[in-house]
């Protein structure tokens, strides 16, 4: 069983360009979550996402960052217009229900360098 | 808001000894859980172990264990015989327990680099 799957693993984007990060959660897991980790800081909450629904981007800036998780498909975290300010990892964990006890499963990121 | 705080950005310890990370966090709420992640030079967040805010008991997994004080409001983790594996940042992390509100985020510290020495 596949755990979370991010790609690209690198990416690296010239300033105003755009930037879009996958995430395929776990199988049979339709809660995802997008996290950003900037230099010398914890994970910081983006967004959460069920599949066809955002349920909470209270985390994510008000302009330039989309996400969303389609029926078919991984879920998608856009980034437009980026600026040196976006460089950071950004992470996706997945979870079988809302509120999973025991953790979530993250992936292994996508560090996001903007030139 | 919850906060968590890891007054330790770093911390050494030989192979097969015994070191301590500290985690406090701030909350009004009775119900809550509280993790510790490891995040190796691969960058993959791995769960360590969890504490139920509702149990007394102290978590163990193996050679991980923690001191959970409830009332000091403090999660330190023990890492017991070191091995050079061991070697990542970790990280603390509290969700709010309960079935509303926003409880399945979590709030994680800055995180403390830890170095194993052979």
């Amino acid at each position: 069983n596949a755990g979370v799957m991010q790609n690209p693993r690198h990416l690296v984007r010239r300033r105003g360009q755009e930037a879009r990060l996958r995430c395929s959660p776990m199988k049979g897991h339709s809660h995802v979550y997008w996290y950003r980790q900037l230099p010398e800081e914890g994970l910081k909450f983006m967004v959460y996402l069920q599949k066809e629904n955002i349920i909470d981007e209270s985390g994510m800036p008000k302009e330039r960052f989309s996400a969303e998780f389609p029926k078919e498909g991984p879920s998608i975290l856009r980034i437009q217009q980026v600026v040196r300010g976006d460089s950071a990892a950004y992470f996706c964990a997945s979870s079988p229900y809302g509120n999973d006890n025991y953790g979530y499963t993250f992936g292994s990121g996508t560090r996001l360098t903007v030139v | 808001a919850q906060t968590v705080t890891q007054s330790q950005p770093e911390m050494s310890v030989q192979e097969a000894e015994t070191v301590t990370l500290s985690c406090t966090y701030d909350t009004s709420e009775s119900d809550y859980y509280l993790f510790w992640y490891k995040q190796p030079p691969s960058r993959q967040m791995i769960l360590v172990i969890r504490q139920e805010a509702y149990k007394q008991q102290n978590a163990t997994e193996n050679r991980f264990s923690v001191n959970f004080q409830k009332a000091a409001k403090s999660f330190s983790l023990k890492i017991s015989d070191s091995q050079l594996g061991d070697a990542a940042m970790y990280f603390c992390a509290y969700r709010s327990g309960g079935s509303g509100g926003s409880n399945y985020k979590l709030t994680f510290g800055k995180g403390t680099l830890l170095t194993v020495n052979p």
